[in-house]
């Protein structure tokens, strides 16, 4: 399968402050997606990266808050704005080959607010 | 929208015997189920998956069932291992995965040797 790298693995952010993480796959993937896993917890779905258009969010999560880019079939990024101490998850990438096919998670972003 | 209810949350049992967990959905339109295994600090991994029009899967000791009517489907673990210990999580999801995934809430698998 893919091989899927995100960067960076790991921060520590002020609060009000803004940071991008990187998804970077090593073969063009038809499907993007990224998640949020709180300390603990399952994985919630943030929004479907769509390549070359604007991204779809679920129920809960705003552009505003994070903004989502997808230029080409191999690259995404994840922008958390203005964050707040309820921003402190891991932030997870996935990717699938094509329609029917499974996804496949990257190694997530730890992100920590102070 | 989708809702996966998984339990038990926290499952301890024998080496070398048998780990269920159980999923319920609740949308009908739902037809992909996988189930990831995650292990403390790592990224989730998908160990099986199952499509609406299979009622089961095995892969070696794991299989997968699914019944489309209940809207349940179960994770069957046989013969387990110290190195089975994790979170397992199942989803569920529309479009034959091409939709991003709805999880479970996880559960947590202790295998005692």
């Amino acid at each position: 399968s893919a091989v899927i790298s995100q960067k960076p693995s790991r921060d520590i952010c002020q609060r009000g402050t803004s940071l991008t993480i990187q998804c970077q796959v090593d073969s063009q993937v038809t499907m993007m997606f990224w998640y949020r896993q709180q300390p603990g917890q399952s994985l919630t779905l943030i929004a479907t990266a769509n390549q070359g258009s604007e991204a779809t969010y679920e129920s809960g999560f705003v552009i505003d808050k994070f903004p989502i880019s997808r230029p080409n079939l191999t690259f995404s990024t994840l922008t958390v704005s203005n964050m707040s101490p309820e921003d402190s998850s891991i932030y997870l990438c996935s990717v699938a080959g094509g329609n029917h096919q499974p996804q496949h998670f990257g190694d997530g972003t730890r992100l920590s607010i102070l | 929208g989708e809702n996966v209810e998984q339990h038990p949350s926290t499952l301890s049992v024998q080496e070398g015997d048998s780990a269920v967990i159980k999923c319920t959905y609740s949308d009908s339109a739902s037809n992909y189920f996988p189930w990831y295994k995650q292990e403390l600090g790592k990224r989730p991994q998908l160990i099986i998956d199952i499509r609406s029009n299979v009622g089961e899967k095995k892969d070696q000791r794991i299989a997968v069932t699914l019944n489309k009517t209940a809207k349940h489907f179960s994770l069957h673990i046989t013969e387990t291992q110290p190195e089975d210990s994790a979170v397992y999580f199942c989803a569920a999801a529309r479009g034959g995965g091409a939709d991003g995934l709805t999880f479970g809430k996880g559960t947590h698998l202790i295998i005692q040797p």
